[in-house]
């Protein structure tokens, strides 16, 4: 099984150039979301969306902007990037739970180096 | 305030050997849960272990279980019977149920290694 796909795995642009980070998963999960990972900090949440058509902003948001595009794909899209952007940036899916009991699965990473 | 906090930036442990690895959080929200992710050299992060606060009983999954402490605040992760591809970070995360949002809350982190 696939799980939770990022693309692309490893990117280095230039300060002020966009791009954009793709996410899928085919696990039926009506949740996703976009982390990024920094050294000594632990993952901090970008943005999530709660089921498809949503999407609100996490603890780090500026910045970034996302796109649900259907249920299984979940963007995430660095307008201009700046070199504080370097990360390692993950997306996760979850399914809805009682007491939100189901765990968060998550794609292999995506590293981004701004210069 | 964090709410998560893992204290140990490094542990080692020796194989075969049981380790301990801490993690106390900080909430009001009376329902919640509580995760562990490991993330190998590789750099994906594999889910491990829940347990939510209104578990009677301590999870376990195979060698690992989780010692919850609810009025201390702690989650600490066991893992028994260490191997060596055990060697890995180790992050604890939290969900405030109430939030609704769905989201985890991450500590910075245990870097665990098996020493043979």
């Amino acid at each position: 099984n696939a799980g939770v796909t990022q693309t692309p795995k490893f990117q280095v642009l230039k300060t002020g150039q966009s791009m954009t980070l793709q996410c899928a998963q085919d696990m039926n999960h009506n949740s996703m979301y976009w982390y990024r990972q920094d050294p000594g900090m632990g993952l901090r949440l970008i943005y999530y969306s709660a089921s498809e058509g949503t999407t609100d902003k996490g603890e780090v948001p500026n910045g970034y902007n996302v796109s649900r595009l259907n249920k299984r794909e979940f963007s995430l899209r660095l307008e201009s990037a700046a070199p504080s952007q370097t990360s390692v940036y993950f997306c996760a899916s979850s399914a809805l739970g009682d007491y939100s009991n189901q765990p968060q699965h998550f794609g292999d990473g995506t590293r981004l180096s701004i210069l | 305030a964090q709410k998560i906090t893992q204290t140990q930036p490094g542990m080692f442990v020796q194989e075969k050997e049981a380790v301990t690895l801490d993690c106390t959080y900080d909430t009001s929200d009376p329902s919640y849960g509580l995760f562990w992710y490991k993330q190998p050299s590789s750099g994906e992060m594999i889910f491990l272990i829940y347990q939510g606060s209104y578990d009677q009983q301590n999870a376990t999954e195979g060698r690992y279980s989780l010692n919850f402490q609810k009025a201390r605040k702690s989650a600490n992760l066991v893992i028994s019977a260490s191997q060596l591809g055990d060697s890995a970070m180790y992050f604890c995360a939290m969900r405030e149920h109430q939030t609704g949002a769905n989201n985890l809350f991450f500590g910075t982190g245990t870097r665990l290694t098996v020493i043979p």
